[in-house]
């Protein structure tokens, strides 16, 4: 099993940059088929993806994020924040190569609320 | 399409069995993954690549799909199946997509 943690500021004020960090092995995530990938729930609502990362530095973003966001290896940045962003994010592990994906660990996640 | 479809809300008695399905267009191309998440923690993988269970999982639960429906099975409820089940797989563009999410009560 693969250890990730996030770890970040609980508050970010609206327009503000979210930023957080996940801590994991390198080794875990190296390989042309893993990923690091982020993931949030807002409270009482379902899974987002986020985007992911290779060691490489090959990124892939959520559409509709993708002017807000930017991931490298261990971290997530998401810019001009706003309530709809308060939400768990999760960092995992994923597995993507020829049309499967799957996330095979997960951090325990870490809430992020946006309020002034 | 880029939606993956899911029923809000399942129930089933204990010891029964259970289907839980996710819809979408993705589901004829590209494989579906199911997690199982309970209040307060962090999803689990549960079935990945259609029907493969991580080491750890009961047998007690299966996958298929069929066109464009993917289908979760528990074969004898236990108490501890209750939880949120949540479907992903990937669209045209290779973005990952999650389904809605089923709460799965076991009466």
């Amino acid at each position: 099993q693969v250890q990730l943690q996030e770890s970040g500021p609980v508050l970010v004020k609206p327009s503000q940059t979210l930023s957080l960090t996940c801590t994991v092995s390198i080794d875990s995530i190296n390989g042309d088929s893993y990923y690091l990938s982020w993931i949030r729930q807002p409270a009482g609502k379902g899974l987002e993806w986020i985007g992911r990362v290779n060691t490489g530095g090959s990124t892939k973003y959520n559409p509709s994020l993708k002017s807000r966001v930017s991931i490298s290896v261990g971290t997530l940045r998401l810019s001009s924040v706003t309530a709809a962003d308060t939400a768990v994010y999760y960092c995992a592990r994923l597995y993507s190569m020829r049309g499967e994906d799957w996330l095979d660990s997960w951090g325990q996640g870490t809430l992020v609320i946006v309020s002034s | 399409s880029s939606e993956l479809t899911q029923d809000p809300a399942v129930s089933v008695a204990l010891g029964q069995t259970v289907r839980i399905t996710c819809q979408g267009d993705s589901l004829r191309y590209y494989s579906v993954t199911w997690y199982q998440q309970k209040p307060g923690q962090a999803p689990i993988l549960v079935l990945y690549g259609e029907n493969n269970r991580p080491s750890g999982i009961p047998d007690r639960f299966s996958g298929s799909t069929s066109g464009n429906t993917a289908s979760l099975t528990i074969t004898g409820a236990q108490a501890e199946d209750e939880a949120d089940y949540y479907c992903n797989s990937r669209d045209n563009s290779g973005n990952v997509i999650f389904g809605g999410g089923t709460k799965l009560t076991v009466l």
